[in-house]
């Protein structure tokens, strides 16, 4: 199985600050990799696939990128709404496998 | 608009089984791929089993030969059968649909299901 790691696991932050989370894949998945959001007691939300691919209705200050086994997930201008905890997941070949998360808190 | 409705999650003890039901409108589901996503209390994400658009399945490790996903095409309705529950199986259970064969990824959820097991 691939491994995703994510790091940090917890990122503290101020509405306003640019933030970059991490993402390694144990083994290269190409492009294959989406990010999520998810809000507590909510379902995940996709806001990134294919590495760097604004899914539909995602604010533009979300942004992803890399390739291979090492991705980011950028938020430019952090907002009130942004606080929250972010996956990553490949989806290169089956089990797909998520990161274990990043928490962002408000500083 | 596409909305996935699960139910079925509730108390079980170990060794028992369920089944949850994930009731979909606004997409086939016999057209394209479904799966289920689970996340027990206060931890990530686990992917744990798709169904094709041909029918054919896969599962997680942790649940293969225990559970098992289908549809029903009249019903536009997705399953998961769950068998020999065991205590690690506590989670949420959540439905997504899968975007198409090439972009595999999880783009509409449902609001997700509790299933327990207790010990």
């Amino acid at each position: 199985d691939i491994q995703m790691t994510q790091s940090p696991s917890t990122l503290s932050a101020s509405v306003g600050d640019r933030v970059t989370i991490t993402c390694r894949a144990s083994q290269s998945i190409t492009g294959w990799l989406a990010w999520y959001q998810q809000k507590p007691g909510k379902a995940p939300k996709l806001l990134i696939y294919k590495a760097s691919s604004l899914e539909s209705g995602v604010p533009s200050r979300f942004s992803g990128s890399g390739s291979g086994t090492e991705f980011t997930l950028t938020i430019s201008s952090l907002q009130p709404d942004d606080f929250a905890t972010y996956y990553c997941q490949q989806y290169n070949s089956y089990p797909y496998t998520f990161g274990q998360g990043t928490k962002l808190e408000i500083k | 608009e596409v909305q996935l409705v699960e139910s079925g999650g509730g108390l079980v003890q170990s060794g028992g089984s369920l089944r949850l039901s994930c009731a979909v409108s606004g997409f086939t589901v016999s057209s394209n791929y479904m799966s289920w996503v689970r996340q027990a209390p206060g931890k990530g994400l686990e992917w744990v089993s798709v169904i094709y658009s041909g029918g054919s399945t896969s599962y997680a490790d942790s649940v293969k030969g225990r559970f098992t996903i289908s549809r029903h095409n009249s019903k536009n309705t997705l399953y998961l059968q769950m068998n020999s529950l065991r205590a690690e199986d506590t989670a949420v259970y959540y439905c997504a649909t899968i975007r198409d064969a090439y972009n595999s990824v999880f783009d509409y959820w449902g609001q997700g299901t509790l299933v327990t097991v207790s010990s």
